[in-house]
C-alpha cells in the first residue's frame, strides 16, 4: 500500500534558522507531490506543488521543495523561518491512477520561536 | 467568495444522535472529498466523489453516508454518534486531472459527548 512518511513530527526553531522538512513516499508510478500548511485552528492551504519538469519547485512564502526521483523524496525547505511560519505542515502524494486521491503524511508541526 | 464551504463549523453533540454536514464548492471542480482530522492531526481520506459518483470509500463505518446531490455538493450524514467520531471533519475539492491540488473548507469541529 502507498504510504506517506514525513520524518520529523515536531520541529522547534528559532527565527532566522533554515528549515527541511523531510517527505518520503513508496509508489513507484507518476505522482504528483504537495506540501499544505495549516495554520493554527484553520484549513489546509498548498504551499506548493510538484507536476513535471524542474525538480526544484518554489511555493509561496519563501518555500521551495526538490523532488529527488531516485530517493521517493520531496523535501521542503525554507533559508530563514519566521515566527509566522508557525503551523502544522503535511506532505501529500497523488498517483497518477488514483483517481484524484491525495495520500497525505502524518504531518509535521513546526513551531518557530521570536 | 468562499472557494469550499462546510457548515456548521462547529458541531457539539450527543452519542447516539444523527447529525449532518454540508459542503459546497464554487470552483467548477468535478471531485469532491472527506477526509477527517484526529486530535494528534493525522488526516485521512474518508470517501471522495467524481461527478456525483462515490470512488473512494475508504475503510468508514457505515454510520457514516456521504450524499452528492450535485457535483458542486458533498454533504457528510452520520447515523448513532460515538464519542470516536469527535474530530475535525475538512471537505475538499479538486480537478481529477494530473498536477490538481485540493482545496479545502475551513473544517467542522465535531464534539461528541
Amino acid at each position: 500500500a502507498q504510504s506517506v512518511s514525513q520524518h520529523n513530527h515536531h520541529v522547534i526553531l528559532s527565527e532566522a534558522a533554515s528549515l527541511e522538512l523531510g517527505c518520503n513516499y513508496s509508489y513507484g508510478g507518476t505522482v504528483n507531490l504537495f506540501w499544505y500548511v495549516q495554520y493554527p485552528g484553520q484549513h489546509l492551504q498548498l504551499l506548493l506543488k510538484y507536476f513535471s519538469g524542474d525538480p526544484l519547485v518554489k511555493g509561496i512564502k519563501g518555500f521551495e521543495a526538490e523532488f529527488i526521483k531516485s530517493k521517493f523524496s520531496f523535501n521542503l525547505r525554507k533559508p530563514s523561518v519566521q515566527w509566522s511560519d508557525t503551523a502544522e505542515y503535511f506532505c501529500a502524494v497523488k498517483r497518477e491512477t488514483n483517481a484524484g486521491k491525495s495520500t497525505f503524511g502524518d504531518g509535521t508541526t513546526l513551531t518557530v520561536k521570536p | 467568495d468562499t472557494a469550499v464551504s462546510q457548515t456548521p463549523k462547529y458541531l457539539v453533540t450527543q452519542m447516539g444522535n444523527d447529525k449532518s454536514i454540508k459542503c459546497e464548492q464554487n470552483l467548477g471542480h468535478d471531485t469532491m472529498y472527506w477526509y477527517k482530522q484526529d486530535s494528534k492531526k493525522f488526516l485521512k481520506i474518508m470517501f471522495s466523489y467524481n461527478n456525483k459518483e462515490l470512488i473512494i470509500n475508504e475503510t468508514v463505518p457505515n454510520r457514516f453516508s456521504p450524499k452528492s446531490p450535485d457535483k458542486a455538493h458533498l454533504n457528510l450524514h452520520i447515523n448513532s454518534l460515538e464519542l470516536g467520531d469527535s474530530a475535525v471533519y475538512f471537505c475538499a475539492s479538486s480537478q481529477a486531472s494530473q498536477g490538481a491540488e485540493a482545496f479545502f473548507g475551513q473544517g467542522t469541529r465535531l464534539t461528541v459527548v
